[in-house]
């Protein structure tokens, strides 16, 4: 089955610094790959839509400068979070859809638990 | 507007009863929905979707568009059950891509 890996599982760093996690789909290609957010026992909350070769589509409230996402290929989207702040701490989590298989299905990496000091 | 209500958030019963997690949804297009499952401490999977019309590990969903449901049902809940549900919202056919998650159903089945 497809299969989505993201790294690093865990991260901790110090306020100001910048971290990226990167997510990869391993046995299939996604051009369309999506980050979300999720707060302890609450649900997923999509921060954006990265598209292989072109611009992110952020959505409303996520701020693009401070999220940075790149997709340079189609088995690769990283996310870079700038400048964090403990607020930043979170569970971030990717998802990808089979560009070949078409429809609506993502399948989704393990997260990254994301700690700010 | 595009919604999923999930309106349980807990759902709590014993082994060998029967589960309904229900799902409403708010789309003016055509939808496509699925059901996702989150095993503690695990990442989210794929359970089921409305276009396969397939029974996984005993669960199934109908989509009833006149009542805009999407409710996931089983006859006789297992232990093994036990974990976050969401339903999902997608544009069926459309360039969308995104899909709109509920907030979840946290399935308990006691011993």
């Amino acid at each position: 089955g497809a299969v989505v890996s993201q790294h690093p599982s865990w991260v901790i760093c110090k306020s100001g610094t910048s971290v990226k996690i990167e997510c990869r789909s391993l046995d299939f290609q996604a051009t369309t790959m999506f980050w979300y957010r999720q707060f302890p026992k609450q649900s997923l909350m999509l921060m954006a839509t990265s598209n292989e070769g072109s611009k992110a589509t952020y959505e409303q409230g996520v701020e693009k400068d401070k999220f940075l996402i790149n997709h340079a290929s189609l088995t690769l989207s990283t996310l870079t979070v700038t400048s964090a702040h403990p607020e930043d701490s979170s569970f971030y989590i990717c998802s990808a859809r089979d560009w070949l298989a078409g429809g609506n299905e993502q399948f989704f990496g393990p997260g990254t638990r994301l700690t700010v000091l | 507007a595009q919604r999923v209500t999930q309106p349980e958030k807990l759902l709590s019963v014993f082994k060998g009863a029967p589960v309904e997690l229900k799902c409403n949804y708010s789309y003016s297009g055509s939808p496509e929905l699925f059901w996702y499952v989150q095993y503690s401490r695990q990442r989210l999977q794929l359970l089921l979707r409305h276009i396969s019309r397939e029974s996984i590990k005993g669960f199934t969903a109908d989509l009833n568009k006149g009542e805009t449901s999407f409710h996931l049902k089983k006859p006789f809940a297992q232990e093994e059950d036990s974990a976050m549900y969401y339903c999902a919202l997608g544009n069926y056919g459309g360039a969308t891509n995104k899909l709109i998650f509920g907030t979840g159903t946290l399935l308990a089945v006691q011993p």
